[in-house]
């Protein structure tokens, strides 16, 4: 139980374009998702916590305007990387937590972007 | 707040000889704590977790933790490491209480094992 699928695995774009990134539960209901950035060699770093229905929450220094985050289901976040930029080439991680599973996140698989 | 430190970026051990990965850990509540493995290119898998009840925790893959408050320590022990335990390993800490608290990582420690 308690698995969170990530699609797409991997995306290559030219700059400037927009990519979306789907994080989905698929058997628990995820009141809570959580969107990582992870660089080559280091550690999670927490983007943004979206509950189901509401506004996503930003950590300082992420741009809500560049980082668009939907969190419209209860088994469904999207996170739009907008007017894509080399510089915004990382591995991206979704985490969900459910009411179910109280304190603990759940990660998916992530999605490796890579902006040409 | 909370914070994490992992002692060690890098840890190299041959194989079938034991692991020890260190965690200290630093929060105002109740903390929750946890290890994850992360292989190259693949997302977080739990390796186990601690969330008050007893100090020693076992895991998967014959991992176990050991949770001391007095020295605010979550280190991650195995007693023979094997080929595929080579990856990243990330001690976290959840302030716990709320369900709303977040997670915070450490920075990680590449586990490199040898024949």
């Amino acid at each position: 139980g308690a698995v969170v699928s990530q699609h797409p695995s991997w995306v290559i774009c030219k700059s400037g374009t927009s990519v979306k990134i789907e994080c989905r539960s698929l058997d628990f209901q995820a009141t809570t998702m959580f969107w990582y950035r992870q660089f080559p060699k280091q550690s999670l770093m927490l983007m943004a916590t979206s509950n189901e229905g509401s506004k996503a929450t930003y950590e300082q220094g992420v741009e809500k305007d560049k980082f668009l985050i939907n969190h419209a289901s209860l088994t469904l976040s999207t996170l739009t990387v907008t007017s894509a930029h080399p510089e915004d080439s990382s591995f991206y991680i979704c985490s969900a937590r459910g009411l179910v599973t109280y304190n603990e996140q759940f990660f998916g698989p992530g999605t490796r972007l890579t902006v040409l | 707040a909370q914070s994490v430190t992992q002692l060690d970026s890098h840890v190299s051990v041959s194989e079938g000889t034991p692991v020890l990965l260190r965690c200290n850990y630093s929060s105002s509540y109740s903390p929750s704590l946890f290890w994850y493995v992360q292989h190259p290119n693949k997302g977080l898998q739990l390796l186990l977790k601690y969330t008050s009840a007893a100090t020693l925790v076992k895991g998967i893959n014959g991992f176990e933790a050991e949770f001391k408050k007095s020295e605010t320590s979550f280190h991650l022990t195995k007693p023979s490491a094997h080929m595929s335990d080579a990856a990243e390993y990330f001690c976290v800490v959840s302030d716990g209480g709320s369900g709303y608290s977040t997670l915070t990582f450490g920075k990680g420690t590449m586990l490199l094992v040898s024949p």
